[in-house]
């Protein structure tokens, strides 16, 4: 069955340290997304990609970059990670067309 | 600004009953998608239905359906024969194919079914 998969599925992390958030799909999508939900905004889009070796920045890019190495996999990379990052992470795959997005399970991390 | 409101944070019903959950947008392109997606209290999120702009009848999935308003630039989504486990958090996103296709959500509205 085709999904996404994110890992770690929970991550700590201290202050200034860098952090590395992946994502795999086997939809054979070209899309994929990175989101951070919190409460009261909702899922708000970080970073995207189009394919392999691109990389998009969405509406809050700042203070963290993305890596697409390939079809599958999409990392985001928090290099020096603080507090206001601490969130729930999501990562999605679509097609655009008539296909629907996938999404994976989330990754809470925790900046203290 | 905002660009997708859903203005209800909550919502209640009873067991069987027809809930109907809000949603409006912004956008000036032509062809677009809304999305629902609800968000079990996992996280998990579970694609429910879309509805292409292009298209005037509204879409219907099992027990869900919208309400599409094009010109008032709307979109409600109506669950028949409401049941507890529809419980959890609502979501609708847009999506133009011009901007990558990326879904821009709204901030969702927490929906619970009293058994």
């Amino acid at each position: 069955e085709a999904a996404v998969t994110q890992s770690p599925r929970n991550k700590v992390a201290v202050t200034g340290g860098k952090v590395t958030l992946s994502c795999n799909q086997t939809n054979n999508h070209n899309n994929m997304y990175w989101y951070r939900q919190d409460t009261g905004h909702g899922l708000r889009l970080i970073h995207y990609s189009y394919g392999a070796g691109s990389t998009e920045k969405g509406d809050i890019p700042d203070g963290y970059k993305a890596s697409r190495p390939s079809q599958e996999n999409f990392s985001l990379i928090l290099e020096l990670a603080t507090p206001s990052q601490t969130s729930v992470y999501f990562c999605a795959s679509g097609q655009g067309g008539n296909s629907d997005y996938t999404f994976g399970s989330g990754t809470r991390l925790l900046v203290i | 600004a905002q660009r997708v409101t859903q203005v209800q944070p909550t919502g209640s019903s009873q067991w069987g009953e027809e809930v109907t959950l809000d949603c409006s947008y912004e956008t000036s392109e032509y062809f677009y998608r809304i999305f629902w997606y609800r968000q079990l209290f996992s996280g998990e999120m579970v694609f429910l239905i879309y509805q292409p702009s292009f298209d005037t009848q509204n879409q219907r999935s099992g027990r869900y359906s919208v309400v599409f308003q094009k010109s008032f630039k709307s979109i409600s989504l109506v669950i028949s024969a409401s049941q507890p486990e529809d419980s959890g958090t609502y979501f609708c996103a847009l999506s133009e194919p011009r901007l990558g296709y990326k879904l821009t959500f709204g901030t969702g509205t927490s929906l619970l079914v009293d058994p």
